[in-house]
């Protein structure tokens, strides 16, 4: 059964720390991870990463997909209370037709 | 920019009401899916469609079916609403990226079942 894990589910820090959020993966057919962020409100979208495409940066955040490992990381610099939320982690896996999506990890930075 | 809207933000329904929850996506994307979320249990899938009139249960199908008369909306049906559906629903449709395809959401529907 295709499964993803996320951790930690929790974590709270405060403004200008750096935190790692971590996301495992198992699944049949890979095809690409992505990293949504989720505030009191839909997911929105941050990162797609494939075999074509294994790092990406925007600004403080960035992510890096170890294919072989079967894990994806995502790491913010210098937070700010404004990257509270919670950080979703997907797998797509059949030609956009299936998302396998983790529990997301609730990030708190407090000022 | 992909847009995915939902017919309503937040609903309050009483049991046994038939409901429809209403999302239309402006980018000609063929995928469109959804989902209910709920806290301790993260995002779980209740259909999707591949196409018009073309649809697939998803992980928890069981009291909801689904229309897609259009290729740009797409239906979720509650025929007879029970209080274990009060949750979150949200509608995402895809596109393909580089090398994957992309999901986006639409801003979530709050059902309330009282």
């Amino acid at each position: 059964e295709d499964k993803v894990v996320q951790s930690p589910l929790s974590l709270v820090v405060h403004e200008g720390d750096t935190v790692t959020l971590n996301c495992s993966y198992e699944v049949t057919n890979f095809r690409s991870l992505l990293w949504y962020k989720q505030e009191k409100k839909a997911p929105t979208f941050l990162f797609m990463l494939t075999s074509s495409g294994i790092e990406k940066k925007s600004g403080r955040l960035s992510s890096i997909l170890d294919k072989k490992e079967l894990f994806s990381i995502l790491n913010i610099t210098a937070t700010q209370t404004g990257d509270s939320a919670v950080y979703l982690c997907a797998v797509e896996d059949n030609y956009g037709q299936n998302f396998v999506f983790g529990p997301g990890t609730r990030l708190s930075v407090l000022p | 920019d992909v847009k995915v809207t939902q017919s309503s933000r937040y609903l309050v329904k009483r049991t046994g009401e038939k409901v429809f929850l209403e999302c239309v996506q402006d980018m000609d994307h063929e995928n469109m899916f959804w989902y209910r979320q709920d806290p301790g249990l993260g995002l779980r899938l209740i259909y999707f469609s591949y196409d018009v009139k073309m649809k697939e249960k998803g992980d928890i199908p069981e009291g909801y079916s689904v229309s897609r008369e259009k290729k740009e909306r797409f239906s979720l049906i509650l025929e007879s609403a029970s209080t274990n559906q009060t949750s979150m629903y949200l509608c995402a449709s895809t596109s393909p990226g580089q090398g994957g395809y992309e999901q986006y959401f639409g801003p979530g529907t709050r059902l309330t079942v009282t």
